[in-house]
């Protein structure tokens, strides 16, 4: 089955403390994402990687890590977690088209992590 | 830079409404346009989507067409379903530079009532 997976679905964990959240799909996709859900202002990128060992800074950047030494991998880390950081997280992936094409495949999304940090 | 409004929630119905959910949008370019939807507890998962004017996605009943003069992308459902209750995303996709990032709404929470 087609799928992008997260681990783990849920994390407490205090502040300062590193943690890693896992990322991997199976669709052989080139493009994969980092997105945070907020309450009221919907899904903001975090990072995002066009292929492996190319990665970028997306909207809200700060406070986080990510690499991509293999394609199907993405993980998402928190080197010091702050109580700000608390948030539903969602890893994506898709197909990339050539860049002059004009048009985006559609995103696929992981089951979610949901962090908190005190 | 890009943006996407949805109208506001909760909206809540009756089995068997008609549903419109609107959806505006700024962006440079021509961005594709996609309807998510998220049950609780679950991700996102793509309802439909559109990549050029004039174009209409559909899926499971549900429609939007694709409405450049307007910048907009109306979600709509002539019959809606108990089963229908989520949290529906409008986004638009980056098409202009190499990061493909998806750009969100705020979401509109659907509840159906029997």
């Amino acid at each position: 089955e087609a799928q992008v997976t997260q681990n783990p679905r849920y994390l407490i964990t205090v502040t300062g403390k590193k943690l890693t959240v896992t990322c991997s799909q199976n669709m052989n996709h080139e493009y994969m994402s980092w997105y945070r859900q907020d309450p009221g202002l919907g899904l903001r990128q975090i990072y995002y990687s066009m292929n492996v060992e190319v990665t970028d800074k997306g909207d809200v950047p700060e406070g986080y890590k990510v690499s991509r030494k293999e394609k199907r991998n993405f993980p998402l880390i928190l080197e010091s977690p702050s109580p700000n950081q608390t948030s539903l997280y969602f890893c994506a992936s898709s197909l990339s088209p050539p860049r002059l094409a004009g048009y985006s495949y559609e995103q696929y999304f992981g089951p979610g992590t949901r962090l908190t940090v005190t | 830079g890009n943006s996407v409004t949805q109208m506001e929630g909760p909206v809540t119905l009756s089995e068997e409404a008609f549903l419109t959910i609107n959806c505006t949008y700024t962006a440079t370019g021509y961005p594709s346009l996609f309807w998510y939807v998220q049950y609780p507890g679950e991700g996102l998962q793509l309802l439909l989507k559109a990549t050029k004017a004039d174009d209409k996605g559909s899926n499971k009943g549900f429609e939007a067409t694709y409405r450049k003069e307007t910048t907009s992308f109306h979600l709509e459902k002539g019959s809606v379903q108990v089963s229908d209750s989520a949290v529906y995303f409008c986004a638009l996709s980056d098409t202009d530079t190499g990061r493909r990032a998806l750009t969100f709404g705020s979401g509109t929470r659907l509840q159906v009532q029997p």
